[in-house]
């Protein structure tokens, strides 16, 4: 199976700190998409970022950036200055081939205040 | 305001009780699909539809049912619960009939069920 593998399974850090949450992922294709996803404590899976294959810029929005190498097959994800609000559990995700997602295991990210 | 709306968000039922969780979306997309999320197991696809009156199983369709009669709307039904299926349930709807092979997948805000 192509994974997506989230090897850090919880991350507390205190507020106003940086923090990087690492996405790896298998794929035999030529050119795909890698996916964010947020869950907040209260349930809801929120889109977060879409970035294709051939693209390997790194992406800036506001706090957040991603940065994606298709050498090492990773997809990390950047929170800087860290708040309380941005607890929550990120899953970085792929297509299958049903048109789904295959989801990573996900990252607990605790803000402390 | 683009949505994807499910309904309820949380059940308690009794095994054997035939219930149905509806979910609907407003952004004329073709893709719908429908996931549970447990602890340990992630999220996993329980069917999915392409288009209108087109549906396919997903990787833990058993004990589940659903259709598609119209564009806007992707009920799942459980004609006859078990306990085995207390979840988180989300359903989701991408532009296009590849799912998120083409575009971004949008999710309900959950419905939290427990069968006893």
């Amino acid at each position: 199976a192509q994974k997506v593998t989230q090897a850090q399974t919880e991350i507390s850090v205190v507020e106003k700190e940086d923090v990087t949450l690492d996405c790896v992922y298998e794929t035999r294709d030529t050119t795909y998409y890698l996916f964010w996803y947020k869950q907040p404590p209260s349930g809801e899976l929120v889109f977060l970022i879409r970035r294709n294959s051939f693209d390997e810029q790194n992406e800036i929005s506001g706090r957040y950036s991603w940065n994606f190498q298709k050498s090492t097959s990773s997809f990390n994800f950047t929170i800087t200055a860290s708040q309380v609000v941005d607890s929550a559990v990120y899953f970085c995700a792929r297509p299958g081939s049903q048109g789904n997602l295959i989801f990573g295991k996900g990252t607990k990210l605790s803000v402390k205040p | 305001e683009a949505q994807v709306t499910q309904n309820p968000r949380y059940l308690i039922t009794v095994t054997g009780k035939k219930l149905t969780v509806t979910c609907s979306q407003n952004m004329n997309h073709e893709y719908m699909s429908w996931y549970r999320q447990d602890p340990g197991l992630g999220l996993r696809q329980i069917y999915y539809s392409m288009n209108v009156e087109v549906t396919d199983k997903g990787d833990v369709p058993e004990g589940y049912k659903v259709s598609r009669k119209e564009k806007r709307n992707f009920p799942l039904i459980l004609e006859s619960p078990s306990p085995n299926q207390t979840s988180l349930y989300f359903c989701a709807s991408s532009y296009g009939t590849g799912g998120a092979v083409a575009s971004p997948l949008h999710f309900g805000n959950g419905t939290r069920l427990t069968v006893t």
